[in-house]
């Protein structure tokens, strides 16, 4: 199985540039996934990348390096909407597998 | 857009009862999927159905777990007798077919199971 590791909490200013990081080790790497996750509410999608680089989209990038098994989620012109959690998910398909796997998320705290 | 619904939103059951969980994926999509979250834990995968069969299940979807497509829309998850630790969010998902390897899973908005 997948070993995803992200950091449990973030804080960062309204207007500032955060980045959050995501490590994982996967035998069978198909892709990973960030989702957003207000509290009480439904993870919703960001982004997905399975080659190496960088995806952007908006205020929000996310880059992958297979290699290292690391992603990072971008978020600039931080705004206060955008505290929430933010959850990594691998894809590992090494046992036929296609479920993404979540991490345990990581809270932004978004301040004046 | 269309969305992922999620009934009841709130359910308190006593532990032994039965409860069924209700979901209405999205209409053209072909997968979907229960997931659960423990308060304060991580999104965990319970199980995925596809053309009117389970594809995959992990280790909590045990024999009290079962699922059910009873027609074109609804998409149901059966807890045959409630466990205290059966206590949490748990979120339906869907998903359409895959263009270029790949396609998101869509959530509703959970329902949050008690057990007292």
């Amino acid at each position: 199985g997948q070993n995803i590791d992200q950091p449990t909490e973030m804080t960062a200013t309204e207007g500032a540039i955060v980045q959050i990081n995501c490590t994982y080790q996967t035998s069978g790497f198909n892709g990973l996934f960030w989702y957003q996750q207000h509290a009480g509410e439904a993870p919703t999608f960001l982004s997905y990348n399975v080659l190496d680089g960088l995806e952007e989209k908006g205020r929000f990038s996310s880059f992958l390096s297979r290699s290292k098994g690391y992603s990072y989620l971008l978020l600039k012109e931080l705004q206060m909407k955008d505290s929430a959690s933010y959850l990594c998910a691998v894809r590992d398909s090494s046992g036929g597998s296609y479920i993404p796997t979540f991490g345990r998320g990581t809270s932004l705290i978004v301040h004046p | 857009e269309p969305e992922v619904t999620q009934t009841p939103s709130h359910q308190v059951t006593q532990m032994g009862q039965e409860v069924i969980l209700r979901c209405v994926p999205i209409s053209n999509h072909l997968y979907f999927y229960w997931y659960r979250q423990i308060l304060g834990q991580k999104v965990e995968f319970l199980v995925s159905f596809y053309n009117n069969e389970i594809s995959e299940k992990s280790e909590i979807f045990d024999d009290q777990f079962s699922v059910e497509r009873p027609d074109g829309s609804n998409f149901t998850l059966k807890i045959r007798s409630t466990k205290l630790e059966d206590s949490a969010m748990y979120f339906c998902a869907s998903r359409g077919l895959s263009t270029g390897g790949w396609s998101p899973l869509h959530f509703g908005n959970g329902t949050r199971l008690t057990v007292t």
